[in-house]
């Protein structure tokens, strides 16, 4: 059974500061994976996805790194912003399920 | 583009009532999944659909939960009869084959 977990469970971090959010799977055999972020009271935005075939993607002032087959993968924020405190979970693909990790809660201060 | 549309945004019950929580797609997405968060068990799928057709439903807890999808653009959960430890945030979320899921704002169910 596919198991996910980031680590740390909650961050907080000063206005500016780079950060790394930490997601492992025990299961390589998936499809892709996506790092979505959840803002309080609200559903999942989806911010990035890496196919297995892949190594990282990027967008803007994110980029994420997958590492199949250690099963691990890193979801990189330069420059925070308050605006990015929100909680970031990490899926796996398997068949069309996704499963979960349980998050990280992050809050940047200004 | 409106995204997955859900509702109610909430909804308050007395346990052994029928509840039912909607959702509409985005149009021309072909899978339609339906996940339940709680902070004890986090996001759990519960049931998806592809092309209208229940494909897993292995994530459904009990009998007292079903769900539908009679079109491509309407899915309903039901829960009958409802129990307090049902209670949850219930999303539904869909996607084009296997490419970015996008979630609906949720249910908030309280069951008392």
């Amino acid at each position: 059974k596919q198991e996910v977990t980031q680590i740390p469970a909650a961050l907080s971090v000063p206005e500016g500061e780079n950060l790394v959010l930490n997601c492992s799977f025990t299961d390589s055999a998936i499809y892709n994976l996506q790092w979505f972020r959840q803002d309080p009271g609200k559903g999942l935005t989806s911010l990035l996805l890496i196919q297995s075939s892949q190594r990282e993607q990027t967008s803007g002032r994110l980029n994420a790194s997958l590492d199949k087959s250690s099963g691990r993968s890193t979801l990189y924020i330069a420059a925070s912003q308050p605006g990015d405190s929100a909680t970031y979970l990490c899926a796996v693909s398997q068949g069309n399920k996704l499963v979960f990790g349980a998050g990280t809660i992050l809050r940047v201060k200004s | 583009d409106a995204g997955v549309i859900q509702s109610p945004r909430h909804e308050v019950t007395e346990m052994g009532q029928e509840v039912t929580l909607r959702c509409k797609p985005i149009s021309g997405h072909d899978y339609l999944f339906w996940y339940r968060q709680t902070m004890m068990r986090g996001l759990e799928l519960l049931i998806y659909f592809n092309n209208n057709v229940p494909i897993d439903d292995s994530g459904m807890p009990e009998d007292r939960f079903s769900a539908k999808m009679p079109n491509a653009s309407f899915s309903t959960l039901k829960i009958q009869p409802s129990e307090p430890r049902d209670s949850a945030v219930y999303f539904c979320a869909s996607s084009q084959g296997q490419g970015k899921g996008h979630f609906g704002d949720g249910t908030r169910l309280s069951i008392l």
